[in-house]
């Protein structure tokens, strides 16, 4: 299919593990974003991508977070060291240009990936 | 993180009820999305709001941008069993890039 996808779906870590996530967007698409979603809650923004660019990195919530997007279209989301309140899921979202003009730029949200941090 | 006061929480009603959920926030919002969530799936966007005061529909779904801006309802009539899952409403405001703040959802279950 041509959405965006997601790997691995399911990812178990022991607590203190590094993990590695990947986002591949929707082919074309400008902007990239991570939100990491809690059981139970709403997704949260973590970070912005315009191409390769990382342009806002403010919801990552620790330096144990990194995201990268080296080509401008592939995204990995790596967590090192990973603890259990790091448990959640992790959704990617990529839309064909950023920003807002005049109509939303509708983002398309992959399936992501459950982190469950022992 | 900072996040849209969302209810109910959780709806239970029957094959054909309406059902209505708000959202509401303490910061103005350029643009009011609401989003549909299935398990295992990311949110789909099901209405997006650009005006205040806007009233748009999307089929059996109804929506409206409030006046202050700051917030927001969905309305869903005529409810069938596929409109089970978690509803998210999302503001679009303070950035240039699309920068999305959600609230905590509304599950809605739908008995037939």
């Amino acid at each position: 299919g041509a959405g965006v996808s997601q790997s691995p779906r399911y990812k178990v870590a022991k607590r203190g593990q590094d993990v590695a996530l990947r986002c591949d967007p929707i082919s074309g698409h400008v902007s990239l974003f991570w939100y990491q979603q809690a059981l139970g809650q709403g997704p949260e923004f973590l970070t912005y991508f315009q191409n390769e660019a990382q342009l806002d990195k403010s919801g990552l919530p620790s330096d144990r977070f990194f995201a990268e997007r080296p080509e401008g279209s592939v995204s990995t989301l790596k967590i090192q060291r990973t603890q259990q309140e790091d448990s959640a899921v992790y959704l990617c979202a990529s839309s064909l240009e950023g920003g807002w003009y005049g109509s939303y730029n509708e983002q398309f949200f992959g399936p992501g990936t459950r982190l469950t941090v022992l | 993180g900072q996040q849209l006061n969302q209810s109910p929480q959780s709806m239970f009603i029957q094959e054909g009820e309406d059902v209505s959920m708000n959202c509401t926030s303490s910061s103005i919002f350029n643009t009011w999305l609401w989003y549909k969530q299935d398990p295992g799936e990311g949110p789909v966007l099901l209405i997006a709001l650009y005006k205040a005061g806007e009233l748009t529909s999307n089929g059996r779904l109804t929506a409206q941008f409030g006046i202050t801006r700051k917030d927001s309802f969905l309305n869903i009539s005529a409810s069938i069993p596929s409109d089970v899952g978690i509803y998210f409403c999302a503001g679009l405001g303070g950035t240039s890039y699309g920068k999305l703040t959600f609230g905590q959802g509304t599950i809605l279950t739908v008995h037939p």
